[in-house]
C-alpha cells in the first residue's frame, strides 16, 4: 500500500544534540512538507520541498535543516540551535499541480528533550 | 495572501445531537477547501474537500460541509455526533499559484462529544 512513513515514533534528545527525523513516501508525490505541532495547537510549517534538490523555509525554519536528495525522502534535522524542540512533528506530501487532492500525512514523530 | 480562520477553539456537543465546526477563509480567487481530522498522537486524516460543483460536499464518517461563497465559509457538519468523533479538526484552503497548490491550515477546533 502506498503511504508516508515517519520514524521513529518517539525520539528523545539530550541538550545540545542534533537528531534527524525520517520521512519516506512511496506515493510518487513531488512535494513534501514538515510541520511542528505543540500540545493542543495548530500546525506550523518548518520547511517544504516541491522538487528534488530544492527546498524552501517555512514560518519557523530556525534551528532546523532538511535535505531532498531523493523524491521519496525528506529528512528533518533538529539542531542544537533549536532551543525548544519538544513537540510533535508531522511530515506530509502532495502532488501540487494538476488535480489537487490535498496532503497525505505521516503518523508523526514525538520528540522530547531530556 | 490566503488565510483560514476557525473561530472556536473547542466545540462541545452531546452524543446524538448535530454538530457544526466553523471555518471561514480569505483568498483572492476560487479556493480549494479541505477538512482534516486528527486523533491523539496521530497524523491528520483527510475528511472531505471542495474543488468545484455542488456546494454540499459529503465525506468520510458521515461528515459533510457546505461551501458558501458569499459568506466565505466552509462549515463542517454531522447530523448526529458520536463519542468517537471527539478529535481535533482542521480546515485548510489552497490556491493555485506558480509553485502549485499549497495548503494554509486553520488553527484547529477541538470537538468534544459527551455521552
Amino acid at each position: 500500500d502506498g503511504g508516508i512513513t515517519q520514524s521513529p515514533k518517539y525520539l528523545f534528545r539530550k541538550e545540545g544534540q542534533n537528531v534527524t527525523l525520517s520521512c519516506e513516501q512511496n506515493l510518487n508525490h513531488d512535494a513534501m512538507y514538515w510541520y511542528r505541532q505543540d500540545p493542543g495547537q495548530g500546525l506550523r510549517l518548518i520547511y517544504y520541498s516541491q522538487i528534488v534538490n530544492d527546498f524552501q523555509k517555512g514560518d519557523i525554519a530556525e534551528g532546523y535543516s532538511v535535505s531532498r536528495e531523493k523524491k521519496e525522502s525528506f529528512p528533518l534535522t533538529v539542531t542544537s540551535a533549536q532551543k525548544n524542540p519538544t513537540a510533535f512533528y508531522l511530515c506530509a506530501s502532495s502532488i501540487p499541480t494538476g488535480r489537487f487532492y490535498g496532503y497525505t500525512f505521516g503518523s508523526g514523530t514525538r520528540l522530547t528533550v531530556v | 495572501a490566503q488565510s483560514v480562520a476557525q473561530p472556536e477553539d473547542q466545540v462541545n456537543v452531546a452524543e446524538g445531537n448535530p454538530l457544526t465546526v466553523k471555518c471561514t477563509y480569505s483568498v483572492s480567487g476560487n479556493p480549494y477547501l479541505f477538512w482534516y481530522v486528527q486523533y491523539p498522537n496521530r497524523g491528520l486524516q483527510f475528511l472531505l474537500k471542495y474543488i468545484t460543483g455542488d456546494n454540499l460536499v459529503k465525506g468520510s464518517y458521515g461528515f459533510e460541509a457546505e461551501f458558501n461563497k458569499s459568506q466565505t465559509s466552509f462549515h463542517l457538519k454531522k447530523p448526529s455526533a458520536l463519542v468517537s468523533d471527539s478529535a481535533l479538526y482542521f480546515c485548510a484552503v489552497s490556491l493555485l499559484n506558480n509553485a502549485g497548490n499549497m495548503l494554509t491550515f486553520g488553527g484547529g477546533t477541538r470537538l468534544m462529544v459527551k455521552p
